[in-house]
């Protein structure tokens, strides 16, 4: 069975720029969360979507945006991306709404310069 | 303010030698707390959940444990392979259910 997919591996942007992560969940999972991993640092949570409605945010800026679409897959934009925007960001999908495990993806690693 | 405390950062263990991770944490409404295992460049992968004090889980030479204010994953007889940073995770409230995450510790066992 295919594991949780994220697209693409590693980015370089520009101070300014827009970016946009994708992600595809584990076949049947129906939430998508999103984090941020700052080198040396635990996951921060973002987004989580469930059944494409946004059901959390962290405590992040709303340069961040997310969205889910009808096949449960998930988008996470960035807009003016800043030096220290720079990070891992982790896609994890679940199978039910609530307390439960994740499954997270190998990450895209963004680079801001 | 919501809050997971891992000890120690960093752990230098020798092939064989016994010991545990600490996770403590401070949450209203904790729903659940989570191990994840994370080795360098890649995604955490899961490997316990625990829902209510007093609950234990195995899983080959790890164990996991949860009290009311903290969980430990013991490690008995690690192996080098079992070198990686472990990170405990916190589920709380109601409503919306975000995952906080503690710092992680870096273990590295030696042949």
């Amino acid at each position: 069975d295919a594991g949780v997919t994220q697209s693409p591996t590693h980015l370089i942007k520009t101070r300014g720029q827009h970016v946009t992560l994708r992600c595809s969940p584990i076949s049947g999972h129906k939430s998508v969360s999103w984090y941020q991993q700052v080198l040396g640092q635990g996951p921060q949570f973002i987004f989580q979507y469930y059944e494409k409605e946004e059901r959390g945010r962290g405590n992040f800026p709303d340069r961040f945006s997310a969205r889910q679409f009808p096949n449960y897959s998930s988008e996470l934009n960035v807009n003016a991306l800043l030096l220290g925007d720079s990070a891992l960001y982790l896609c994890a999908s679940s199978s039910r709404w609530g307390p439960t495990e994740q499954f997270f993806g190998p990450g895209t690693r963004l680079t801001v310069l | 303010e919501d809050q997971v405390t891992q000890s120690p950062e960093a752990l230098r263990l020798q092939e064989g030698e016994s010991s545990s991770l600490n996770c403590s944490y401070t949450v209203s409404g904790l729903r659940g707390l989570f191990w994840y295992r994370q080795d360098p460049g890649k995604g955490p992968e899961f490997l316990f959940t625990l829902y209510s004090a007093g609950e234990e889980k195995e899983k080959e030479r790890l164990k996991a444990t949860l009290t009311k204010k903290e969980s430990f994953l013991h490690i008995t007889a690690p192996k080098p392979e079992d070198s990686a940073t472990y990170l405990c995770a916190v589920q709380a409230g109601s409503g919306t259910y975000k995952y906080i995450f503690g710092t992680g510790t870096r273990l590295k066992v030696l042949a």
